[in-house]
């Protein structure tokens, strides 16, 4: 089935190391986007890639780093530069020049102890 | 992308029809209206988009008035699995998904 899959679904890591976060699209779309979700708010756009080997910084990208080498994948690195790392962490894609919505992965709950 | 207002949380009785409104008051003519929901810890879901014309499909039907400045999303018989933060957006058709997801409304389906 077409989708868009993120793994892991539940990350915990240590304070002080980077984590890769997967995030992968079957839906032959162009775009890819991640966003952050903290408790009781709305998303917040970190970073997104309109085409493969470009991508743009979103309102809220430092402390964080992306890649865009397959059209499939855009994995997200939250780094040790991030100062409030633990989040839900959402990426979805989409056909830019259409007016389709975006499609969204179930999402990964990042930790940091 | 223009800004929308939503209200924090909704109450509604299962069987019933939720409306959910939404300002979009500085809406320009190029700009869709688009509404996804978001159950608890789970990625929001597309559920309708609309440019001027009111729209239905199998989730939900989407009022939109005539100036554009406003949006209701109505979903006719609520079931207890609606219970979700139902989010308004807005944005152009081309130039990808960069917008703003806001707080939304909290919709609460009680039996």
């Amino acid at each position: 089935d077409g989708g868009i899959t993120q793994s892991p679904k539940y990350l915990f890591r240590k304070e002080g190391q980077n984590v890769t976060l997967s995030c992968e699209q079957n839906l032959n779309h162009d775009a890819m986007y991640w966003y952050r979700q903290d408790p009781g708010q709305g998303l917040r756009l970190i970073y997104y890639s309109q085409i493969v080997n470009d991508f743009q910084k979103g309102d809220i990208a430092e402390g964080y780093s992306v890649s865009r080498e397959k059209k499939e994948s855009f994995p997200l690195t939250v780094t040790s530069a991030q100062k409030n790392p633990t989040a839900f962490y959402l990426c979805a894609s989409s056909m830019s020049d259409r007016a389709l919505g975006a499609f969204f992965g179930q999402g990964t709950r990042l930790t940091v102890v | 992308d223009a800004k929308t207002t939503q209200p924090t949380s909704m109450d509604c009785a299962e069987g019933r029809a939720a409306n959910l409104p939404c300002n979009h008051s500085t809406i320009s003519g190029n700009e869709y209206v688009y509404w996804y929901r978001q159950i608890h810890s789970q990625g929001p879901q597309y559920i309708i988009h609309g440019l001027k014309n009111n729209e239905t499909n199998e989730m939900a039907s989407l009022i939109i008035t005539e100036d554009r400045k406003s949006s209701t999303l109505i979903l006719p018989h609520a079931t207890l699995r609606d219970t979700a933060v139902y989010y308004c957006i807005v944005r152009v058709r081309a130039g990808g998904f960069k917008t703003i997801f806001g707080a939304g409304t909290r919709l609460f389906v009680k039996a």
